[in-house]
């Protein structure tokens, strides 16, 4: 069985673009988390999706947002680029029953300049 | 909010040694507590959990331990390898609330020397 798709792997973005990060889950799957992994904050919970709704939300300002399809994928949006939010951003996928076990996808390297 | 804290922050080891990792939480209704891997360049990878229901868990070289009441749980790797090394992080989240807010803590780098 796949893993965890995200795309693209790296990505360079200058100040106040905008860019859009895709994850496509583990089939059968239909929850998907976000997280910014930072050197200074660590892992950080950005937001979950189940079913095409948003179910729970991280401590981000709303330049992030995301957005669930019927088939599971994900695509997660930040708006008005700025350096702080250079990171690594993961993707994690769970069954969404309560079992609560996550998956994590490679990351996408985002570099805002 | 959960909060969660890890130590060491690094930890070096010979090969063949064991290493342990601790780490505590605040909240209380937290029932669900993943282990992760994490190699240079990867996404973590979970390696092992454990449930609030259960006091300790092993897999081959790897076993956690919890203790409900002080609010710590432990992660033991036993006759480390050198493809052990790697930065490790515990997470906890109440998994019966419908949210999968993972919480981790800041990380381990272990490093096993040959």
């Amino acid at each position: 069985k796949a893993g965890v798709t995200q795309t693209p792997r790296y990505l360079i973005k200058t100040r106040g673009q905008q860019v859009t990060l895709s994850c496509s889950p583990i089939s059968g799957h239909r929850s998907v988390s976000w997280y910014q992994q930072t050197p200074g904050q660590g892992l950080q919970f950005l937001f979950e999706y189940f079913s095409e709704t948003q179910r729970n939300k991280g401590n981000f300002p709303g330049r992030f947002s995301g957005r669930q399809f019927s088939n599971s994928r994900s695509e997660m949006n930040v708006s008005t680029l700025e350096l702080g939010d250079s990171a690594l951003y993961l993707c994690a996928s769970s069954l969404g029953g309560r079992s609560g076990e996550q998956y994590f996808g490679p990351g996408t390297r985002l570099t805002v300049t | 909010g959960e909060n969660v804290e890890q130590h060491p922050s690094t930890l070096s080891v010979q090969e063949g040694d064991s290493a342990v990792i601790k780490c505590t939480y605040s909240d209380s209704a937290s029932n669900y507590f993943p282990w992760y891997k994490q190699e240079l360049g990867k996404g973590p990878q979970l390696i092992i959990d454990i449930r609030s229901n259960v006091g300790e868990k092993k897999d081959q070289r790897i076993a956690v331990t919890l203790n409900k009441t002080a609010k710590h749980f432990s992660l033991h790797i036993t006759e480390t390898q050198p493809e052990d090394s790697a930065v490790y992080f515990c997470a906890a989240t109440d998994s019966g609330a419908g949210s999968y807010q993972l919480t981790f803590g800041k990380g381990t780098k272990l490093s096993v020397i040959p």
